[in-house]
């Protein structure tokens, strides 16, 4: 069954350290994989996409099919990162779209 | 433009009544989405939509239903409300060309049985 795992619940670290969100996800097929962010009192919103290949807010992440992983990394935390974070995986051509438990990143000054 | 509307934003029902829950989206998005978010276990899929007069059930369908007879509208029903379904409601919607998976979330509903 399609599965996204994200093993750390919360995950503190102190601001300008480097930082890694672990998810792996299950799935036979091509994933279209994403990570979510949801600050504090606002809507969940999309951080990054694997197939945009893109950088935001000084976050990357990229798919490894190999190890079923799409990690998400950011070498220099910030106060402003704090957040609850989601990785999520699309597949059924993506019209099905489930996420994995979340991880809070919290960092501190 | 609003983007994506839930109405209410909260409510507190009895075990066994029931209510419905309202998403509208004004972007013209053909697919839409319900989530519940519960504390350790993120957000889990419960029904969605791929198009207007469609439905199809995701990880925890149990317990509710859904109608989209208008393509801006998704509404999630609970017809016997239980203390389980007590929960943070998560609708999103996002276009259904190839490629743009980007989805639009709103505000949530939270919803408490007692």
């Amino acid at each position: 069954a399609q599965r996204v795992t994200q093993p750390e619940k919360l995950l503190s670290v102190f601001k300008g350290a480097p930082v890694e969100l672990k998810c792996n996800y299950s799935y036979s097929g091509s994933p279209e994989l994403f990570w979510y962010v949801q600050y504090s009192r606002q809507r969940l919103q999309l951080l990054l996409r694997h197939i945009s290949r893109e950088s935001i807010k000084g976050f990357t992440a990229d798919l490894n099919k190999g190890e079923t992983s799409f990690h998400l990394k950011k070498p220099f935390a910030q106060e402003e990162d704090s957040a609850m974070y989601y990785c999520a995986l699309g597949y059924s051509s993506a019209s099905k779209i489930i996420f994995g438990s979340g991880t809070r990143l919290s960092i501190r000054p | 433009n609003a983007g994506v509307t839930q109405t209410p934003k909260f409510r507190v029902l009895k075990t066994g009544q029931s209510m419905t829950l309202l998403c509208a989206q004004d972007m013209n998005h053909e697919y839409m989405y319900w989530y519940r978010q519960d504390p350790g276990m993120g957000l889990r899929l419960i029904h969605y939509s791929v198009g207007e007069g469609t439905t199809a059930k995701g990880e925890v369908p149990d317990g509710y239903n859904v109608s989209r007879l208008k393509k801006q509208n998704f509404l999630l029903g609970l017809e016997s409300a239980a203390p389980s379904q007590t929960s943070v409601y998560f609708c999103s919607s996002r276009p259904g060309t190839s490629g743009n998976y980007e989805q639009y979330f709103g505000p949530g509903t939270r919803l408490t049985v007692t």
